[in-house]
This record gives C-alpha cells, sequence and structure tokens, in this order.
C-alpha cells in the first residue's frame, strides 16, 4: 500500500487478556519502529527492526511486551497478560533505510483500551 | 541523556497569522537530528520538517521553517500564513545519530487556529 497500515484501529481487552497488534511498513522499508503513545502526550519508543533483526528493544516496558518481524515485512507487537496502564495508542513507523536520519511515516496507530 | 521540551500546551493562532512553536533540546551528542510532526485528530503523525544538527542553513519546507539556534539548543518551527486545516498537535522529535535508533518526543503543543 501507499502509507503504513496499522490493524486493528480500535482493540478493547479485558485485564488478562492477550493482544496482537499488526503493522504492515510502506513496501521496500528497512527500519520500522513502535511506539507507545499515552493520552495527551508524546510518543514513546518502545523498539526498531532492521529488516527481521530487532537491534533495540530498550523501550519495551516490561517482559509482557513482544516484537517480531519475522520476514522483515510485516510486523507484530503482542501484549501478554494486558493492564490497564497498557491502555495507549500504539504507533507503527517505518523509514527507508537504516541510517538515522532517515525519515519515519507513521501508520494512523491502534488504541488499545483495556478494561 | 536526550531530551526534549515543548513548554506550550496550547497556542492559538488567527487565520493568515504567522505562528511559532517552541521547541529546546538537550543533547550531549554532536551529530543529531530534530523532527517535526504534525498529528490531527485522525491520530496519523505527519512528517513536516528535518534539521540536522550540522546544517547551516535553517530548514524549510513551504510554509513550514524551522528556526534552528544551536548554541541555545532550540528548534522552533514557524508555520507562516496559518489555515484552519493546521489546527492540531505539533511534536517536535530528536534523533542522536551517535548509537541506537531511538527517537525521543516532546509532550506536544496544540495549535488551534481561529477563522
Amino acid at each position: 500500500g501507499a502509507g503504513v497500515s496499522q490493524s486493528p484501529r480500535y482493540k478493547v481487552a479485558k485485564r488478562g487478556q492477550d493482544v496482537a497488534l499488526r503493522c504492515d511498513p510502506i513496501s521496500g522499508h528497512v527500519s520500522l519502529f513502535w511506539y507507545q503513545q499515552a493520552l495527551g502526550q508524546g510518543p514513546e519508543f518502545l523498539t526498531y527492526f532492521q529488516n527481521e533483526a530487532q537491534l533495540d528493544k530498550s523501550g519495551l516496558p516490561s517482559d509482557r511486551f513482544f516484537a517480531e518481524r519475522p520476514e522483515g515485512s510485516v510486523s507484530t507487537l503482542k501484549i501478554q497478560r494486558t493492564q490497564q496502564e497498557d491502555s495507549a495508542v500504539y504507533l507503527c513507523a517505518s523509514s527507508l533505510g537504516g541510517v538515522a536520519k532517515n525519515i519515519q511515516y507513521f501508520g494512523a496507530g491502534t488504541r488499545l483500551s483495556v478494561l | 541523556a536526550q531530551k526534549i521540551t515543548q513548554t506550550q500546551p496550547g497556542m492559538f493562532v488567527q487565520e493568515k497569522e504567522a505562528v511559532t512553536l517552541d521547541c529546546t533540546y538537550d543533547t550531549s551528542d554532536q551529530s543529531y537530528g530534530l523532527f517535526w510532526y504534525k498529528q490531527p485528530s485522525s491520530g496519523e503523525m505527519i512528517f513536516l520538517i528535518y534539521q540536522g544538527s550540522y546544517d547551516e542553513q535553517n530548514a524549510t519546507e513551504g510554509r513550514y521553517s524551522l528556526n534552528f539556534q544551536k548554541a541555545r539548543k532550540s528548534a522552533n518551527l514557524v508555520i507562516s500564513a496559518s489555515q484552519l486545516g493546521d489546527s492540531a498537535m505539533y511534536f517536535c522529535a530528536m534523533r542522536e545519530y551517535s548509537g541506537g535508533f531511538k527517537t525521543i518526543f516532546g509532550a506536544g503543543t496544540r495549535l488551534f487556529v481561529k477563522a
């Protein structure tokens, strides 16, 4: 597609459920990022992939969060045993190369609400 | 440590006038990039403008310009000839190039353009 696509757009989960959020980056983009955006705040970095390699996962808040990009294209962010504090918008971004100054293009996000 | 500060939670501007959104940053790196993104109510982050730390000229992209003052560590966004469609959240972001791939964002400024 022309842009970064994320699904679902909205997800409601009961506390303790596992969720999986999908990101389809722009075709040919090597780099992929996940961010968490709490209400009224700026995005916070979660993790970074270069192709299928996860090069930085320093922002993942706990071991309940797991991300993968097995074929270097589509990525999935999985949250196990969701908690209320996980409620946020999860943004995915992709960029053309691994060079640091490459512009990141964002998807519209998945809004996760944990009840 | 990296840090981005946006001190204006909200700003009002009259249509067709210019507005400046403030951004200051903190880094010990000599090589870094500064970015501005727009986030309308739809949620998608839209890239506006980029400034590299070694760029001598201030960046410009159409109605957007970046007032880069390296010694003061400020990177203010100037929007000229404001339009109603400019009403949105605006985020300043920074990426250090020395290592890692993390981009950090400020808390944002909500801009309201009045007719």
